[in-house]
């Protein structure tokens, strides 16, 4: 079986600020992990996604995850945060298959200016 | 370059009223499809998963049905509504060798009074 955990359901930074966005998950198998990200009233986007080959993965906007299998983490980081950055961002783990992507109950994005 | 179209992006219906959410996809061929369902605060849930054509696996007992009659279109349908099926509603789709990447569309939002 698999889960994954967001461990902050909010969170706020100031423009220009780090952002770490936290996600912890518990897999049978060597997972895929993804970050998706949801802007208000739209589908998600895939940010980036980690598939057992370097473990620190680069994505879109400036965002990068790391995964540690220690801890079993893959926090989602951003050195700067934009505005443009405030949305809904859903941490994902997959043990393949068709139907074997599990969702995280989504971390909530604020910025100010 | 592959596009997934959803509609309507907008519905208010009665209880007891029947449904119809459509879904199509552009430039793939043989694409597994997917309906999940968001609710606030709960993350994704997959209602309804798709390989081929006529091929459905639910995942969750409920008052909705998924259909697929080509390739790439698939349709959510109910023949009442419940209050309970409000929410929103993304179609997505993946490749069987995507490493369990999916491609949302817009959504839906549903909201039966």
């Amino acid at each position: 079986a698999q889960s994954v955990t967001q461990l902050d359901s909010h969170v706020s930074v100031s423009e220009g600020t780090p952002v770490l966005l936290r996600c912890n998950y518990s897999s049978s198998y060597s997972p895929s992990l993804f970050w998706y990200v949801q802007h208000p009233n739209k589908g998600l986007q895939l940010l980036l996604k980690y598939t057992s080959a370097a473990t620190l993965v680069k994505g879109i906007n400036g965002f990068e995850a790391e995964f540690k299998k220690s801890e079993t983490s893959f926090h989602l980081t951003k050195p700067s945060a934009h505005m443009s950055d405030a949305a809904e961002y859903f941490c994902v783990v997959s043990d393949g298959g068709y139907s074997t992507l599990t969702f995280g109950k989504g971390t909530m994005l604020l910025v100010s200016p | 370059s592959q596009t997934i179209h959803q509609w309507p992006a907008t519905l208010v219906q009665p209880v007891g009223s029947p449904l119809s959410l459509e879904c199509t996809v552009e430039g793939t061929s043989n694409p597994n499809l997917y309906w999940y369902r968001q609710a606030a605060g709960r993350g994704l849930q997959l209602l309804f998963y798709s390989v081929g054509i006529g091929q459905i696996s639910s995942e969750v007992p409920q008052n909705l049905s998924a259909s697929r009659p080509q390739d790439r279109q698939f349709i959510l349908s109910s023949k009442k509504l419940l209050l309970s099926d409000s929410g929103f509603y993304l179609c997505a789709w993946g490749m069987v060798s995507g490493a369990n990447v999916l491609t949302f569309g817009a959504g839906s939002r549903l909201t039966v009074l």
